[in-house]
């Protein structure tokens, strides 16, 4: 079993619908992140969340805004979104964001259907 | 910048067999090492890293690395596949210093036949 949970494990939405990506932790970690996964391809980062602090956006589209409530949960704000955004959606989450070498515990994804 | 490549995109072998997925990297500063598994319709689980120390890495599953300064490699090694281990094999990077971000290699496909 995952120690990260991502909910919901599937979603199919329009591109005028709002939708949100949830993602809790309970590892006590700092960082939290959001990668973005197209199939056959490697894990892209978009976000990452130190401490509950925006540390990392990597240019994402204004349409992905991601929240941390706290320093166990990860939402990732959907709208507007376009066909090419559907993915695999992991949340990720480490010790300390300050040093790259804590190992990164991912979740098992959202699989996202943009229509 | 950090950039990894891994050589091969499919690599197929049969039950039992050895096998080697190979990852070469390139950086102009010192870097952590990692290599990821991916098993269908799941997320990302670490096999192994390299941070210091010894340049043979364990990591689980049976699975080791040999990290090679000189050739700036990092390939994963088995003595002896299970069916259980065909999955996606992510070879990865980080800057030591303030790093926050891990670039991934594209990935082996790695299928066992029986």
């Amino acid at each position: 079993d995952t120690e990260v949970t991502q909910t919901p494990k599937h979603l199919v939405m329009g591109m005028t619908n709002k939708k949100s990506l949830k993602c809790e932790q309970h590892m006590g970690h700092r960082a939290m992140y959001w990668y973005k996964q197209k199939a056959k391809k490697p894990p892209e980062l978009m976000f990452v969340y130190s401490y509950e602090k925006l540390s990392i956006n990597e240019s994402v589209p204004s349409r992905f805004s991601p929240e941390c409530p706290n320093s166990s949960l990860l939402n990732l704000h959907l709208h507007a979104l376009q066909p090419e955004d559907s993915a695999l959606y992991l949340c990720a989450s480490s010790q300390d964001g300050a040093v790259y070498n804590s190992p990164l515990h991912f979740g098992n994804g959202t699989r996202l259907t943009v229509t | 910048a950090q950039s990894v490549t891994q050589l091969d995109s499919q690599v197929p072998v049969f039950e039992e067999a050895p096998v080697e997925l190979r990852c070469n990297y390139s950086s102009s500063v010192s870097v952590y090492l990692f290599w990821y598994v991916q098993y269908p319709n799941q997320g990302l689980q670490l096999l192994l890293k390299y941070l210091s120390g010894s340049t043979l890495v364990k990591g689980i599953n049976g699975f080791e690395a040999e990290f090679n300064k000189s050739q700036t490699s990092f390939h994963l090694r088995k003595p002896s596949v299970h069916i259980s281990d065909t999955a996606e094999y992510f070879c990865a990077v980080s800057k030591i210093q303030g790093a926050q971000k891990l670039v991934f290699g594209q990935g082996t496909r790695l299928t066992i036949n029986p």
